[in-house]
């Protein structure tokens, strides 16, 4: 049962750089998500979907693209990587219609960007 | 003003001792909430969901105010292992949440 997969688990990138994200689940849940965690920080969100074809912005979505092509997978790309954008990168999934049900995270991503 | 709003802490307690943390929330359509515990450099992992009608696992108990819009947590006897930040978590269109309390139980 591998739940919510991401990867890479580390990656360092150069000022500048572009990258993707990956992000998967096989639970068959609509509704995921990604946040963004800074040292001594909550998870703040930066962008989330409801489903395949669907996206909204969150909290923090400046330099951050998503798309939703399948329900399975929620990558999250990096444009023009600048350093402010160091942070750990988890992304979460669950069911959308299921009141009390909780979110299931990844193992998240360490984003290095120098 | 943030959607979800919580002490940072930190709060440093010896073991054996009752702990709360409070979490007020903006959006008072909110429907589901919830705690996560996060280790060190590890995922959120949930810890309890909360209802109105306040609810107790073990030694956790969490309760729901929609009226001042804001949710608790309480530990009691609390143990070194408690030691974590303690999330709280609101649900409407999307889930937000809070910065996070750090709890530190010494012996």
């Amino acid at each position: 049962n591998a739940g919510v997969t991401q990867t890479p688990k580390f990656q360092v990138l150069k000022t500048g750089q572009s990258m993707t994200l990956q992000c998967a689940q096989d639970m068959n849940h609509e509704y995921m998500s990604w946040y963004r965690q800074d040292p001594g920080m909550g998870l703040r969100l930066i962008h989330y979907s409801v489903g395949a074809g669907i996206t909204d912005q969150g909290e923090v979505p400046n330099g951050y693209n998503v798309s939703r092509s399948t329900t399975e997978d929620f990558p999250l790309r990096l444009l023009s990587a600048a350093p402010s954008q160091t942070s750990v990168y988890f992304c979460a999934s669950r069911p959308l219609w299921t009141g009390k049900q909780p979110q299931h995270f990844g193992d998240g991503t360490r984003l290095s960007i120098l | 003003r943030k959607e979800v709003e919580q002490d940072p802490g930190p709060f440093n307690v010896p073991e054996g001792a009752t702990v709360a943390f409070n979490c007020t929330y903006s959006n008072s359509a909110s429907q589901s909430f919830f705690w996560y515990r996060q280790d060190c450099r590890k995922e959120p992992k949930l810890l309890m969901s909360v209802y109105s009608s306040g609810n107790e696992d073990g030694r956790f108990t969490a309760q729901l105010n929609r009226a001042s819009q804001y949710i608790s947590l309480l530990i009691r006897d609390s143990k070194l292992s408690d030691s974590a930040t303690y999330l709280c978590v609101v649900m409407a269109s999307k889930i937000i949440f809070g910065s996070g309390t750090r709890l530190s139980i010494r012996p």
